[in-house]
């Protein structure tokens, strides 16, 4: 079955601070890769997606290329702010598996001034 | 993201009572989904609805029971619950099921349920 796994947090960063937090899958096919932002007390955000190999999703600073030969989908941003502070989840969809959202299990983000 | 609304954003409720959570979305969507976010769990999805019918139940309990009377609205019906059932439950619609043109889902700000 499909699965995916995120770098386990919180992830504790200063203001201007580089930022990665890792993600892997595993899938039997051809899936479409999303980040999702969860900020406290709301429901999730989609913060970027990449529908096939060596595409790059990007949404406000935050970037991730979807490497089918490390099965990765990193996210990334040059510069984090105090307002970036959430969970980040990591999530695939496979057309074969009627569009089921399998999410890694998030990970914090706490970004101090 | 505001195209995909919950009410009521709160509820605390008792094992004997009855209740109803409400989703609606205004993007012209086709495929609609209950989702359970428990602390310290993965976020689990429960039922799928695509044009109205039901395509998932991800094997969940009888005392949740779903309603989808048109494409834009979803209803998470609810009795007899139990305190583990408390969590954030939340909605999601994308245009459909299949393929990466429509397979993005778009989510509602949650409804926070409380078992007594």
């Amino acid at each position: 079955g499909n699965s995916v796994t995120q770098m386990e947090g919180p992830v504790t960063l200063s203001e201007e601070a580089f930022l990665t937090i890792n993600c892997t899958y595993t899938a039997t096919g051809y899936p479409s890769l999303f980040w999702y932002v969860q900020y406290p007390g709301e429901g999730l955000q989609l913060l970027l997606k990449a529908t096939k190999a060596d595409d790059k999703g990007s949404n406000k600073g935050f970037e991730a290329t979807y490497r089918k030969e490390t099965t990765s989908f990193h996210l990334e941003k040059g510069s984090v702010q105090v307002s970036d502070s959430a969970v980040y989840f990591c999530a695939l969809t496979e057309s074969n598996a009627g569009n089921m959202l399998t999410f890694g299990g998030g990970t914090r983000l706490m970004v101090k001034p | 993201e505001t195209g995909v609304t919950q009410t009521p954003r709160h509820l605390v409720m008792g094992m004997t009572n009855k209740k109803s959570l409400k989703c609606e979305q205004h993007l012209g969507h086709n495929a609609m989904y209950w989702y359970k976010q428990s602390a310290k769990k993965p976020l689990e999805l429960m039922f799928v609805y695509n044009f109205k019918e039901q395509t998932e139940n991800n094997s969940v309990p009888s005392r949740f029971s779903p309603e989808c009377p048109n494409s834009s609205h979803l209803f998470l019906h609810l009795h007899t619950l139990q305190p583990e059932d408390s969590a954030l439950y939340l909605c999601a619609s994308s245009p459909g099921l299949a393929g990466p043109s429509t397979d993005t889902q778009y989510f509602g700000p949650g409804t926070r349920l409380t078992v007594l």
